[in-house]
């Protein structure tokens, strides 16, 4: 069974500094892997999706890489801004359709 | 907005009522979601529907009954409902479910049902 880990669980950082949030997975046959945001009280944004043939994927100033043989993936963001602030998922899909499993999340607060 | 709506957004009901919620997408997708995100525990994907017909009910217990009359509405009825199923319901849609390009399998959020059983 897919298990999904995303540390740390909370982050607080000041505005302008660059930062990553890890997830991993136990299970490396991945479909792909999505990285969302969760304002609160809101559903999920999906930021950047990384199909198992690649490596990383870039939006903006957020950049998501992905290492299948170690089942991590991590989301950095470059000179963060307060309108950052959010929980901030990960996502594995697995060859199994039914398998679709998220980690709890890292809740980031950019405090200006 | 995202272009997926949800109805109602708060929902409080008792365990002997029976409710549904109702998913709308705007986005000419053909497959469509439900999750269920509970306060202590990661989100759980639920069901699946892609061109109207379910592909995947992750073990979910009898008492959620799905239902997608078309591609672009999803429900999900509730009955007999117990107080552990308070939490949030979220709704998604993507082009389809199994493409091969990660674009087709973005998924698009909307902003959830908050239920609350008594």
């Amino acid at each position: 069974k897919q298990e999904v880990t995303q540390i740390p669980a909370a982050l607080s950082v000041p505005e302008g500094e660059n930062l990553v949030l890890n997830c991993s997975f136990t299970d490396s046959a991945i479909y792909n892997l999505q990285w969302f945001r969760q304002d609160p009280g809101k559903g999920l944004t999906s930021l950047l999706l990384i199909q198992s043939s690649q490596r990383e994927q870039t939006s903006g100033r957020l950049n998501a890489s992905l290492d299948k043989s170690s089942g991590r993936s991590t989301l950095y963001i470059a000179a963060s801004q307060p309108g950052d602030s959010a929980t901030y998922l990960c996502a594995v899909r697995g060859y199994n359709n039914n398998d679709m499993r998220f980690g709890a999340g890292t809740r980031l607060t950019v405090k200006p | 907005e995202t272009g997926v709506t949800q109805t109602p957004r708060h929902l409080v009901m008792g365990m002997t009522n029976k409710k549904s919620l109702k998913c709308e997408q705007h986005l000419g997708h053909n497959a469509m979601y439900w999750y269920k995100q509970s306060a202590k525990k990661p989100l759980e994907l639920m069901f699946v529907y892609n061109f109207k017909e379910q592909t995947e009910n992750n073990s979910v217990p009898s008492r959620f009954s799905p239902e997608c009359p078309n591609s672009s509405h999803l429900f999900l009825h509730l009955h007999t409902l117990q107080p552990e199923d308070s939490a949030l319901y979220l709704c998604a849609s993507s082009q389809d479910r199994g493409g091969t390009s990660g674009y087709q399998e973005t998924q698009y959020f909307g902003p959830g049902t908050r239920l609350l059983v008594l």
